[in-house]
């Protein structure tokens, strides 16, 4: 099975800074990579996929990089809606598995 | 828009077996492949399994002999039934649509396993 492990594990920001987000893979994904969002009581909701692809209606401040083993999501300006738990999910190698998340909460 | 509603018993006995239907609007579960996905408590995301309109199926290795899903074209649903529960199957149940990254989900049902 493919480990995701995601970093950091809670990330302290301020609206209107910048947020990195990694996730590392124990094995190549190629760039077969999605990152969601999720909020209390809501499902996930995809925000990139193919590493780096952006999904319908995302805004732009939202962008993905990497390949291979080495992921990034990068959140150009916090605005307050984008505070939640981030997951990064590998579709290269089933069992398809996500990472454990990442909560960006407010600083 | 496609809209995908999890529905059933919200509570199942030990050793039992916790059946789930995923009820699709919106568009038709043909030519997609359709997961079911789960959160316990506590816990990340899990893949249970993945099933084609044909029948294909795909399950969670960690799961494989608990794990049955099935599709029902005339219903336009998909099916989830996971048997000998225990307290670790407590969670919440999401189906989603898509065989990889997954764009629609539906809310989610939360299965609490407890005599």
């Amino acid at each position: 099975e493919t480990v995701m492990t995601q970093s950091p594990g809670t990330l302290s920001l301020s609206p209107g800074e910048r947020a990195t987000l990694s996730c590392r893979a124990s094995q190549s994904l190629g760039h077969n990579l999605a990152w969601y969002q999720q909020k209390p009581g809501q499902a996930p909701r995809l925000l990139i996929y193919a590493a780096s692809t952006r999904a319908a209606s995302i805004a732009d401040r939202f962008s993905g990089s990497g390949s291979g083993t080495e992921f990034t999501l990068t959140i150009s300006s916090l605005q307050s809606e984008d505070f939640a738990v981030y997951y990064c999910q590998q579709y290269n190698n089933w069992p398809y598995t996500f990472g454990q998340g990442t909560k960006l909460e407010i600083k | 828009q496609v809209q995908l509603q999890e529905s059933g018993p919200g509570l199942v006995k030990p050793s039992e077996t916790l059946s789930l239907t995923c009820t699709v609007s919106g568009a038709s579960i043909r030519s997609y492949y359709w997961t079911w996905i789960r959160r316990p408590a506590g816990k990340g995301l899990e893949c249970i399994g993945r099933i084609s309109t044909g029948g294909d199926t795909d399950y969670n290795p960690s799961l494989k002999s608990r794990v049955t899903m099935s599709v029902d074209t005339s219903k336009n649903q998909v099916s989830l039934k996971l048997s000998s529960v225990t307290a670790a199957d407590t969670a919440v149940y999401y189906c989603a649509r898509g065989g990889g990254s997954y764009r629609d989900w539906g809310l989610g049902t939360l299965v609490t396993v407890s005599s």
